[in-house]
């Protein structure tokens, strides 16, 4: 089955890290670009990070720059989000997407693949 | 406050054809293909257009999206209760992030 499937959110303090993982299956994972995308709930869809096929390039939204960090295992067919020095405004639920064309580069093309979400709370 | 703005909601009545609108700028729309999302409520985004006009495969018909300048349009034909949902537009915008950008999005109630 083609799939993404989220893990590692949970309620963490102000400060603090946590780390995001995504599982792909059922698509060859290292052909496509892979990104991270957070809605807060009731809210908007926010773009947070991108990376290549290759891991040759990868991009971060402002907001989220200098602070997470996205990297993928092509041979584990898994994407990853640490996220460190964490705030309340990072609270949302964070769902990772698949590039619809092959070998896109960081800044992302059409998503057509989502996962279903992992949730992140920020809060002492 | 999104660089791409949509109307906060729209409605029709089942069958009838129902349109929302995207406004950008030279900076994102006029400059960059658009895509448009299906949100159902409590449950993830799905790609409904890509590259302004274009389906992916198990989209219906029923759905369309054009550009013109700097605005796109998502339009919905033969409405269905089930089309009921938050319908979101995207694109890159040149002075922003590198990846794309999403519109506010709009909720489409069908009466």
């Amino acid at each position: 089955e083609v799939q993404l499937v989220e893990s590692g959110g949970g309620l963490v303090q102000p400060g603090r890290s946590l780390r995001l993982s995504c599982a792909a299956s059922g698509f060859t994972f290292d052909d496509y670009a892979m990104h991270w995308v957070r809605q807060v709930p009731g809210k908007g869809l926010e773009w947070v990070s991108g990376i290549s096929w290759n891991s040759g390039s990868i991009a971060y939204a402002d907001s989220v720059k200098g602070r997470f960090t996205t990297s993928r295992d092509n041979a584990k067919k898994s994407l990853s989000l640490q996220m460190n020095s964490l705030r309340a405004e990072d609270t949302a639920l964070y769902y990772c997407t698949k590039d619809r064309r092959p070998y896109g580069g960081d800044s992302g093309d059409a998503f057509d693949l989502w996962g279903l979400g992992t949730k992140v709370t920020v809060s002492s | 406050q999104s660089v791409l703005t949509q109307p906060p909601s729209v409605s029709a009545a089942p069958g009838q054809k129902v349109t929302v609108s995207c406004s950008g700028s030279s900076f994102n729309i006029g400059k960059n293909d658009v895509s448009w999302y299906q949100q159902v409520p409590g449950t993830a985004p799905k790609l409904l257009i890509y590259d302004n006009d274009q389906r992916p495969s198990g989209i219906p018909d029923r759905f369309s999206g054009s550009k013109s300048g700097t605005s796109a349009t998502l339009a919905i034909t033969g409405l269905q209760t089930g089309d009921e949902a938050d319908y979101y537009c995207a694109t890159w915008d040149i002075r922003l992030s590198p990846g794309p950008v999403f519109g506010g999005g709009t909720k489409l109630t069908v009466l």
